[in-house]
């Protein structure tokens, strides 16, 4: 049971380069989220899945897209990398329907946008 | 809109000191989660707590209290007799119910010297 897996862990990137990150998770969890962790500011949500083949927007989804084509991957895109995406990103995933359950994280990708 | 403030950027204390983290909210909704984070220097995200709106109890878990008052808005979190081992980012985070909005405060440092 591995939980939350990010791949990559570490990237670097070239202003206007494309990359895509995968989320991965074996706890059959139907929610998936994406965020953003700049220093001082905490955790931002970038985009959200309630289940397999659905996404939403989150607090700053601009420059991301995503997909969640199978329930337990949660794909995060960046068509034209900017600087102003250099972060830490990390993965999310929860269950429960009826009840708000923990987030489990994973261990975060390190992004550089040069 | 939903906000939560850690006014403490960073705090130090030498260990077996008491040390209290604070965390001010601010929502609309009448039904919300709390929760609190720890983030050690290996990255990670550690869940520690989650609280739901209409349950005021205050929480003990070993060395670990926290302290919810809807009165002042407010989830601080105190460690009792610190040890190096605390020393992390914490954060604290809130949601509404039935919603994958999850906001996080900025976080507090905590450093405890031997």
């Amino acid at each position: 049971n591995a939980g939350v897996t990010q791949t990559p862990k570490f990237r670097v990137l070239k202003t206007g380069q494309s990359m895509t990150l995968l989320c991965a998770q074996d706890m059959n969890h139907e929610y998936m989220y994406w965020y953003r962790q700049d220093p001082g500011m905490g955790l931002r949500l970038i985009h959200y899945s309630v289940g397999e083949g659905t996404t939403a927007k989150g607090e700053v989804p601009d420059g991301y897209n995503v997909s969640r084509l199978k329930k337990q991957n949660f794909l995060l895109g960046l068509e034209s990398a900017a600087p102003s995406q250099t972060s830490v990103y990390f993965c999310a995933s929860r269950g429960g329907l009826a009840d708000y359950n923990e987030q489990f994280f994973g261990p975060g990708t390190r992004l550089t946008v040069l | 809109a939903q906000k939560v403030t850690q006014a403490q950027t960073e705090i130090s204390v030498v260990e077996k000191e008491d040390v209290t983290l604070d965390c001010v909210y601010e929502t609309r909704d009448t039904t919300y989660y709390l929760f609190w984070y720890k983030q050690p220097p290996s990255g990670e995200l550690v869940f520690l707590i989650r609280r739901n709106s209409f349950d005021e109890q205050n929480e003990i878990s070993g060395r670990y209290s926290w302290n919810f008052q809807k009165s002042t808005s407010s989830f601080n979190f105190t460690i009792t007799a610190s040890q190096v081992v605390d020393s992390a980012v914490y954060f604290c985070a809130l949601t509404p119910y039935n919603n994958n909005d999850m906001r996080f405060g900025a976080g507090t440092r905590l450093t405890v010297k031997p």
